[in-house]
């Protein structure tokens, strides 16, 4: 089992370009979360899916923030225009709704640096 | 959602047995307790959840009070890889899917 797969694991691009992360779940599981982990706010969830749909987008920050889930396989999470407090490591992790409640499987994160 | 209350940090030898409490005095009667724990440099993973009773699994033991304000995550003989930030964390049941609302954690280091 692959596990979570995230790529890139790291991006530095340079303030006011667009950044799109990708995120493959584990094959078979149903829901999909990102988050965002910075030192001063720690393990944020931004958004989740659930087969696929958007559930709770609370956690996006804001409007430049944007993510997709095409199909079961493959996500996306896209800055645009990326600013330098963007900087942090964004995990995805996906889960088997209705098994073990709540157990996550995360990816290795990506560590994105916007100068 | 129901808040947990951990101590920012704790120390441990090598092969001693760790407790790490948890506080959730708020918790509903339909929230599971989930521990996860994240490595340096690596992305959180799950170490054991429960509800009422007990818990025992390969990573840790579970040890939930009678009336669910707090928890405490054993592990029974610590080794130098479970140095890590260690998360108590509620998630409503029904439609939550499983979400997680991350606190701050504790930091667990074990001496050699």
């Amino acid at each position: 089992d692959a596990g979570v797969i995230q790529s890139p694991r790291h991006e530095v691009t340079e303030m006011g370009q667009e950044v799109t992360l990708r995120c493959k779940p584990i094959s078979g599981h149903n829901s999909l979360f990102w988050y965002r982990q910075t030192m001063m706010r720690g393990l944020e969830l931004l958004i989740y899916f659930n087969n696929n749909v958007p559930i709770d987008d609370s956690g996006m920050p804001e409007d430049r923030f944007s993510a997709k889930m095409p199909n079961a396989s493959f996500s996306t999470l896209k800055i645009q225009p990326s600013e330098p407090r963007d900087s942090a490591v964004y995990f995805c992790a996906s889960s088997l709704e209705g098994t073990r409640w709540g157990e996550q499987f995360f990816g290795p994160g990506t560590r994105l640096t916007v100068l | 959602d129901a808040k947990t209350t951990q101590p920012n940090s704790m120390e441990s030898n090598e092969e001693e047995p760790v407790h790490l409490p948890c506080n959730h005095s708020t918790i509903s009667g339909t929230d599971y307790i989930h521990w996860y724990r994240q490595l340096p440099s690596q992305g959180p993973e799950y170490v054991i959840h429960g509800l009422t009773s007990n818990v025992n699994n390969r990573m840790a033991s579970l040890a939930i009070a009678e009336d669910r304000k707090s928890s405490t995550l054993i592990l029974h003989r610590a080794t130098l890889r479970d140095a890590a930030v260690y998360y108590c964390i509620l998630t409503a049941g029904g439609t939550s899917y499983g979400k997680l609302t991350f606190g701050q954690g504790t930091i667990l280091t074990v001496h050699p």
